[in-house]
């Protein structure tokens, strides 16, 4: 159990929804990371926030948000569902300063139709 | 940017075989790497790091990879596979900035065979 806790493990929705992805993550981390696995794509980072404020941009489209709130979970928000969407969503926490080791989540099974 | 080239989408071993999962690297500043295995349906795990303290790195379950500088290169290995092995296996790459992201590989799936 890495510490971090991700819901909802399993999402079945239809084009064209929005959906909410919600993390907690470890006990005293103030970063989290969001990631997206695909069979084509791989893993593929999309966003990182540190303590609230939003750090770092992958290749998140405009169609998804995310963000931290004051007791550091985060939500990760993805509208205008489309069918190449569905993909293992991964959010993960790490220590401030840290050397860049990353704690992740078991991850919310999206599947668009 | 840094990058992390992964070779073989596959690897196969018999197990009590010695496992090389290779992994090359790009990055124009001093680089951390990681290797994460990935069981099915699970998260990511940390096997080992590396961040510039001793090249060779020594991880979970029997694990272990060298940090080779000159070859840009950061293999994993076992001296003799367990058919609990099996699993995806990624190295990554971050630089020393200490809030940078980390870079994934496309991963290597382990298949060990009795």
């Amino acid at each position: 159990d890495s510490g971090v806790t991700q819901t909802p493990k399993h999402l079945i929705t239809a084009t064209g929804q929005r959906v909410t992805l919600r993390c907690s993550p470890r006990s005293g981390d103030l970063s989290v990371y969001w990631y997206q696995q695909s069979l084509d794509q791989g893993l593929q980072f999309l966003i990182q926030y540190y303590n609230g404020e939003e750090r770092a941009k992958g290749n998140i489209l405009e169609r998804f948000s995310a963000q931290q709130f004051p007791d550091l979970h985060s939500e990760l928000n993805l509208s205008s569902l489309e069918l190449g969407d569905s993909a293992l969503y991964f959010c993960a926490s790490s220590v401030r300063g840290g050397s860049g080791e990353l704690f992740f989540g078991e991850g919310s099974r999206l599947t668009v139709l | 940017a840094q990058s992390v080239t992964q070779l073989g989408s596959h690897v196969s071993v018999s197990e009590g075989a010695l496992v090389l999962l290779r992994c090359n690297y790009s990055s124009s500043v001093p680089p951390y790497l990681f290797w994460y295995v990935q069981y099915p349906n699970q998260g990511l795990q940390l096997l080992l790091k590396y961040t510039s303290a001793a090249t060779l790195v020594k991880g979970i379950n029997g694990f272990e990879a060298e940090f080779k500088k000159s070859e840009t290169s950061f293999h994993l290995t076992k001296p003799s596979a367990h058919m609990s092995d099996a699993a995806e296996y990624f190295c990554a790459v971050s630089d020393q900035r200490g809030y940078s992201t980390l870079t994934f590989g496309k991963g290597t799936m382990l298949l060990v065979s009795p």
